[in-house]
């Protein structure tokens, strides 16, 4: 299975802050990276498909950027309801996998 | 717009099926790929499998023989069935839609998920 490795796994931010969540896959994936926003009870949120393509009802505040093994995700002018749990994903090769989460805090 | 909804039982005793069924409402379940995605507490989401509306599986390697994964276009729904639960099954379970764009396969639409407790 391809391991995904975010980093950091928790961040603590202000309101109007620029934060870069980073990824990283355990082999060459090409652009098959997606990133989510998660918040408990919500029904999780599509932002960036193809590691730089902005989901139509996304923010443009999100940026994806990266290909091959490295990539980022930049969430710019932070607002409240920004603050929640943001996962990449690779869908290379099945089984697709998720990495471990980072928390973006207050 | 469409919508996704989980339904099923919230509790489920060990070595029991879990059986949870997501409705699509608001447009048809033909033409695109479904998938399972579960968290368990205090952990990163997983990716069970998808199917296709047609009927076409893949599954998750880590459940083994456990799952089944069905669809009943004529209700608008697809089902998940997972055989021998333990207490590591434990999780909230979602569905998703899943396109497909020049090979891509993305989640875009997500249902709020159903949280399903294997105890006794």
């Amino acid at each position: 299975d391809i391991q995904m490795t975010q980093s950091p796994s928790s961040l603590s931010a202000s309101e109007g802050d620029i934060v870069t969540i980073t990824c990283r896959a355990s082999q060459i994936i090409r652009s098959s990276l997606n990133w989510y926003q998660v918040k408990p009870g919500k029904a999780p949120k599509l932002l960036v498909y193809g590691a730089s393509n902005l989901h139509s009802g996304a923010p443009s505040k999100f940026t994806g950027s990266g290909s091959g093994t490295d990539f980022t995700l930049i969430v710019s002018s932070l607002q409240p309801e920004d603050f929640a749990t943001y996962y990449c994903q690779q869908t290379y090769s099945a089984p697709y996998t998720f990495g471990q989460g980072t928390k973006l805090e207050i | 717009q469409v919508q996704l909804q989980e339904s099923g039982p919230g509790l489920v005793k060990p070595s029991e099926t879990l059986s949870l069924t997501c409705t699509v409402s608001g447009g048809s379940i033909s033409t695109y790929y479904w998938s399972w995605i579960r968290q368990p507490p205090g952990k990163a989401l997983e990716w069970l499998g998808y199917i296709f509306y047609s009927g076409t599986t893949t599954y998750n390697p880590s459940l083994k023989s456990r799952v089944t994964m069905s669809v009943d276009t004529s209700k608008n729904q697809f089902s998940l069935k997972l055989t021998s639960v333990t207490a590591a099954d434990t999780a909230v379970y979602y569905c998703a839609r899943t396109p497909v764009l020049f090979g891509l396969y993305y989640f875009d639409l997500w249902g709020q998920g159903t949280l399903v407790t294997v105890s006794s």
